[in-house]
């Protein structure tokens, strides 16, 4: 199957610093790239839709300045939590929208982020 | 917009025995229903996943059924083991692949 991987895996930073996570989709290209967000016990929510060479879909309710979005090639998105603060501790998971053998999302092994 | 309910939010089996989810779906032009098992700390896996032009499909140990006109649809796991033991989430979208709603979740735990 195809495989979607994120770096890094965990991040711990302090309140008010800003942090990238990469998202690649190794064995595919991928014009569209999903990142969500997982607080504990709970479900995935999508946060934004990445489409590679034009600015992202922000869902109602997620700060587009503060969480920046860049696609910037077909293997690649990233997301940069700005000022971060505790409450944006979560499980940042993305994935990748794969059209080519059938339109499937492939998710990404996820990041933890943790702000002190 | 569209709004995934599941049930369980969680489920306890014997080792051997059948687990069902169920899920229901409120949008009606939502076409592409796939489910996710998520173990601890790593991201969702799709297991199966059911388009609204087939009612039922089947892997294997899982399988997913479909009723369009109850917008429900649930999945199915026989012989479990205890590698089943995950979170299981459902998902609906009106875009075939994309755009996904998740279900809250259900807890799986398989006792050996």
């Amino acid at each position: 199957g195809a495989v979607v991987s994120q770096h890094p895996s965990w991040v711990i930073c302090k309140s008010g610093t800003s942090v990238k996570i990469e998202c690649r989709s190794l064995d595919f290209q991928a014009t569209t790239m999903f990142w969500y967000r997982q607080f504990p016990k709970q479900s995935l929510m999508l946060m934004a839709t990445s489409n590679e060479g034009s600015k992202a879909t922000y869902e109602q309710g997620v700060e587009k300045d503060k969480f920046l979005i860049n696609h910037a090639s077909l293997t690649l998105s990233t997301l940069t939590v700005t000022s971060a603060h505790p409450e944006d501790s979560s499980f940042y998971i993305c994935s990748a929208f794969r059209t080519s053998g059938g339109d499937e999302q492939f998710f990404g092994p996820g990041t933890r982020l943790t702000v002190l | 917009g569209e709004n995934v309910e599941q049930h369980p939010s969680t489920l306890s089996v014997q080792e051997g025995d059948s687990a069902v989810i169920k899920c229901t779906y409120s949008d009606s032009a939502s076409n592409y229903f796939p489910w996710y098992k998520q173990e601890l700390g790593k991201g969702p896996q799709l297991i199966i996943d059911i388009r609204s032009n087939v009612g039922e499909k089947k892997d294997q140990r899982i399988a997913v059924t479909l009723n369009k006109t109850a917008k429900h649809f649930s999945l199915h796991i026989t012989e479990t083991q205890p590698e089943d033991s995950a979170v299981y989430f459902c998902a609906a979208s009106r875009s075939g692949g994309q755009n996904f709603v998740f279900g809250p979740g259900t807890r799986l735990s398989v006792l050996p």
